[in-house]
């Protein structure tokens, strides 16, 4: 089973922030937390991942609680070609298995 | 940055006949592959875990004899699908890690459209 909850979808503005919650309540203290999006019938682009810090990249922006039993991922303008599922997962230890949750459908309103 | 290739995009077969779908890491050794099948609108399910040089590990009600997976090098997974069947019609998709450590992010294919007709 997956260890991660996310909301079925969400829309956003273009324009706007969108910002995408993740709850992984069992999460261990090794264990990264990830996020990928997937865009219609292509394969899940990396976007961010961390362990305890929050971090940024180009792409995104990822806020993990201080208890790390949740995560944001922020999309900080977000525009038409953000419209995917996303999805959040935990890396368990190297050679274990890597379930997907459900995702979120962000859709992006003009 | 690091970059996985599927092969093939698309493919249509006759019932019957068995499919092979290529998954190569192109800049990067992998020792761990993972492949995946994904009806419309659904997540991602795992099928298999691949090791190199050694038996994939099958998920619970995936049939091995029916889904023959070969990883015999560090940069090559196939997964051949045999005997194919209407119900074998899914999105396949492939991924591949860089290294043995958490910190490493997991690459995926683009995907392999198998329509079986």
């Amino acid at each position: 089973d997956a260890k991660t909850t996310q909301p079925p979808s969400m829309d956003c503005a273009e324009g706007r922030a969108a910002n995408l919650p993740c709850n992984h309540s069992t999460i261990s203290g090794n264990e990264y937390v990830y996020w990928y999006r997937q865009i219609h019938s292509q394969g899940p682009q990396y976007i961010i991942h961390g362990l305890k810090n929050n971090e940024t990249n180009e792409m995104a922006s990822l806020i993990i609680t201080e208890d790390r039993k949740s995560s944001t991922l922020i999309l900080p303008h977000a525009t038409l070609r953000d419209t995917a599922v996303y999805y959040c997962i935990v890396r368990p230890p190297p050679g274990d298995k890597i379930i997907f949750g459900k995702g979120t459908r962000l859709h992006i309103l003009p | 940055g690091a970059v996985v290739s599927q092969h093939p995009s698309r493919v249509i077969c006759k019932s019957g006949t068995s499919v092979k779908i290529e998954c190569r890491s192109l800049d990067f050794q992998a020792t761990t592959m993972f492949w995946y099948r994904q009806f419309p609108k659904q997540s991602l399910m795992l099928m298999a875990t691949s090791n190199e040089g050694s038996k994939a590990t099958y998920e619970q009600g995936v049939e091995k004899d029916k889904f023959l997976i070969n990883h015999a090098s560090l940069t090559l997974s196939t997964l051949t699908v045999t005997s194919a069947h209407p119900e074998d019609s899914s999105f396949y998709i492939c991924s591949a890690s860089s290294g043995q450590i958490q910190n490493s992010p997991l690459h995926f294919g683009n995907g392999t459209r198998l329509t079986v007709t």
